[in-house]
């Protein structure tokens, strides 16, 4: 079945460092691909997304790149803030399912 | 007008007890969904449901029983309930293949 695999954490960062989370994923057709975030005692929301190969999303100087030929979907912002510190989830929908990664806690330091 | 709003937020209860949690959604979505969420953040979907008919039922014990009465709410039934189930649970709805929106999550403890 589908399956999302993401890094693990955590990562730990001083503020304005550069950050990479890796996602890579399995899955058959044309699934849309996602990234969201979790703060500390709230539910999930949509940080940004990709619908087909070579869409990049783009929010709050996050950005991924959907790329169908090493299925992946890395998460990077070039100055992370310590309002950043928060779980991070890799997720693919295809046909009203969506699965997500393991989640990655990013703590950003002062 | 919270989107998508379950109750109750949090709930302690003993081992062996029968609990509900309830969600509704106010953005006319057709999909919605249950998932458990453990202590290492880990997120794994259990239920989803389209237009009030099953069309996920991942690997979860019978003690777990959605109930759809329509397209708006999406309540979950846990009999019996055991230490192993204490997490905490998100609702969720979306259009289908498309942004989920969650729910605030209930925080369930089982003594």
């Amino acid at each position: 079945g589908d399956s999302v695999t993401q890094m693990e954490g955590p990562v730990t960062l001083s503020e304005e460092a550069f950050l990479t989370i890796n996602c890579t994923y399995t899955a058959t057709g044309y699934p849309s691909l996602f990234w969201y975030v979790q703060y500390p005692g709230e539910g999930l929301q949509l940080l940004l997304k990709a619908t087909k190969a070579d869409d990049k999303g783009s929010n709050k100087g996050f950005e991924a790149t959907y790329r169908k030929e090493t299925t992946s979907f890395h998460l990077e912002k070039g100055s992370v803030q310590v309002s950043d510190s928060a779980v991070y989830f890799c997720a693919l929908s295809n046909i009203n399912d969506m699965r997500f990664g393991a989640g990655t806690r990013l703590t950003v330091k002062p | 007008d919270t989107a998508v709003s379950q109750t109750p937020k949090y709930l302690v209860t003993q081992m062996g007890n029968d609990k509900s949690i309830k969600c509704e959604q106010n953005l006319g979505h057709d999909t919605m969904y249950w998932y458990k969420q453990d202590s290492k953040k880990f997120l794994k979907i259990m239920f989803s449901y389209n237009n009030k008919e099953l069309i996920i039922n991942e690997t979860v014990p019978n003690r777990f029983s959605p109930k759809s009465p329509d397209k708006a709410h999406l309540n979950l039934h846990i009999n019996s309930l055991e230490l192993g189930d204490s997490a905490v649970y998100f609702c969720a709805s979306s259009r289908g293949e498309g942004e989920l929106f969650f729910g605030e999550g209930s925080r369930l403890t089982v003594l």
